[in-house]
């Protein structure tokens, strides 16, 4: 069974400073990954999605990669804001066709300090 | 901005009793999904609904579980009787595509 890990699970940092969240899993057939932000009491947003044939992918701020082969994926934040605190998820998406599996990191608890 | 809504945003039931949450997705999407996040645990998969009927489950949703997109908006999940455990928050989030995922808000349950 695929299991998704995220180091560290929780980071706090002052402002300005840039960062990286891992994300780990175990079986490297995926379909895709993607990085959500989870706000305390509230749903997820998608913030980066990357194909299992991507090596990276690039949004404002915040660039997410992926080593397939590995087992791995990072989500580099530059120039933090207070902002930016958050919880961030990553997610690994297994499965052909419409038949999907989805598994989901523990998180890493994000404190930017202004 | 289209978004995913979910009712009602709290909800307090007697162990035994039958529940339904409701979702209205974005209005073109095609895929469906439910979640369920345990106070301090990882987000779990439940189902992937996709063409009026289920493409994929994981070990948590069992018999008890249910969905169902009645009349063309609304997407429900049914839990026919609760238990103790079921206490979570229940998210749920559509896609256009097999892509990304829109989430919902939640519904935060708790068995009593």
């Amino acid at each position: 069974k695929q299991e998704v890990t995220q180091i560290p699970a929780a980071l706090s940092v002052p402002e300005g400073e840039n960062l990286v969240l891992n994300c780990s899993f175990t079986d490297s057939a995926i379909y895709n990954l993607q990085w959500f932000r989870q706000d305390p009491g509230k749903g997820l947003t998608s913030l980066l999605l990357i194909q299992s044939s991507q090596r990276e992918q690039t949004s404002g701020r915040l660039n997410a990669s992926l080593d397939k082969s590995s087992g791995r994926s990072t989500l580099y934040i530059a120039a933090s804001q207070p902002g930016d605190s958050a919880t961030y998820l990553c997610a690994v998406r297994q499965g052909l066709g419409n038949f999907n599996k989805f598994y989901f990191g523990s998180g890493t608890k994000l404190n930017v300090k202004p | 901005e289209p978004e995913v809504t979910q009712t009602p945003s709290h909800q307090v039931t007697q162990m035994g009793q039958e529940v339904i949450l409701r979702c209205v997705p974005i209005s073109n999407h095609l895929y469906f999904y439910w979640y369920r996040q345990i106070l301090g645990q990882k987000v779990e998969f439940l189902v992937s609904f996709y063409n009026n009927e289920i493409s994929e489950k994981s070990e948590i949703f069992d018999d008890q579980f249910s969905v169902e997109r009645p009349d063309g908006s609304n997407f429900t999940l049914k839990i026919r009787s609760t238990k103790l455990e079921d206490s979570a928050m229940y998210f749920c989030a559509s896609g256009e595509g097999r892509e990304t995922q829109y989430f919902g808000p939640g519904t935060r349950l708790l068995v009593l």
